[in-house]
């Protein structure tokens, strides 16, 4: 079964510390990864995406993430945080089993791991 | 172009009451999904459909009823509410699979009294 483990529950960081973010995914197939992130008070915003090529992929706001397929972990990074970016980060995978063909089975949603509460203290 | 509409915002309800979340796309993407979100479970799916007259249960779906009769509409209904539905709710759309991504609403949050 498709699965989703983000490891670190709640990061404290302060301002300028570099931010690394553990996710973990359990599927055989070929794999499609997000990185979402949730401002408080707010709905999930797309950080980045990952679906084929460069493993390293950069998003907004200075992230990047790095797909690793003999670990299956797709971890998200940042160099230097800000207090801006205190928010909720979900790591993501597309559920797949009966769905359209075309899409290699996606049914359309997502699996999304428990998710990782960064606080950047200033 | 608004995206994925979700109303009402805030909602309480009594216990035994029945209500509908609205979520809306205008899009036309095929692909809808809603989901609960609940403090160190992170989101998880309640219902979802691959397109107009098809849905199909998540991974809690008890409780909740859809439907889907036309590509831009997909609510959510509670039949009973209880306690344990207390949550903030999102409402997803995507197309071709999610390949280029999905799309959330701003969410409902619920509280069951």
């Amino acid at each position: 079964a498709q699965s989703v483990s983000q490891h670190n529950h709640h990061v404290i960081l302060s301002e300028a510390a570099s931010l690394e973010l553990g996710c973990n995914y359990s599927y055989g197939g070929t794999v499609n990864l997000f990185w979402y992130v949730q401002y408080p008070g707010q709905h999930l915003q797309l950080l980045l995406k990952y679906f084929s090529g460069d493993p390293l992929v950069k998003g907004i706001k200075g992230f990047e993430a790095e797909f690793i397929k003999s670990k299956f972990s797709f971890n998200l990074r940042k160099p230097s945080v800000q207090w801006s970016d205190t928010a909720e980060y979900f790591c993501a995978l597309p559920s797949k089993g009966h769905g359209h063909q075309d899409y290699g089975g996606s049914q359309g949603n997502l699996i999304f791991g428990k998710g990782t509460k960064l606080s950047v203290k200033p | 172009n608004a995206g994925v509409t979700q109303t009402p915002k805030f909602q309480v309800l009594k216990t035994g009451q029945s209500m509908t979340l609205q979520c809306a796309q205008d899009m036309n993407h095929e692909y809808m999904s809603w989901y609960r979100q609940d403090p160190g479970m992170g989101l998880r799916l309640i219902h979802y459909s691959v397109g107009a007259g098809i849905t199909d249960q998540g991974e809690v779906p008890n409780g909740y009823n859809v439907s889907r009769s036309t590509t831009e509409d997909f609510p959510l209904r509670l039949l009973s509410a209880a306690p344990s539905q207390t949550s903030v709710y999102f409402c997803a759309s995507s197309s071709q699979g999610g390949i280029y991504g999905y799309t959330f609403g701003s969410g409902t949050r619920l509280t069951v009294v």
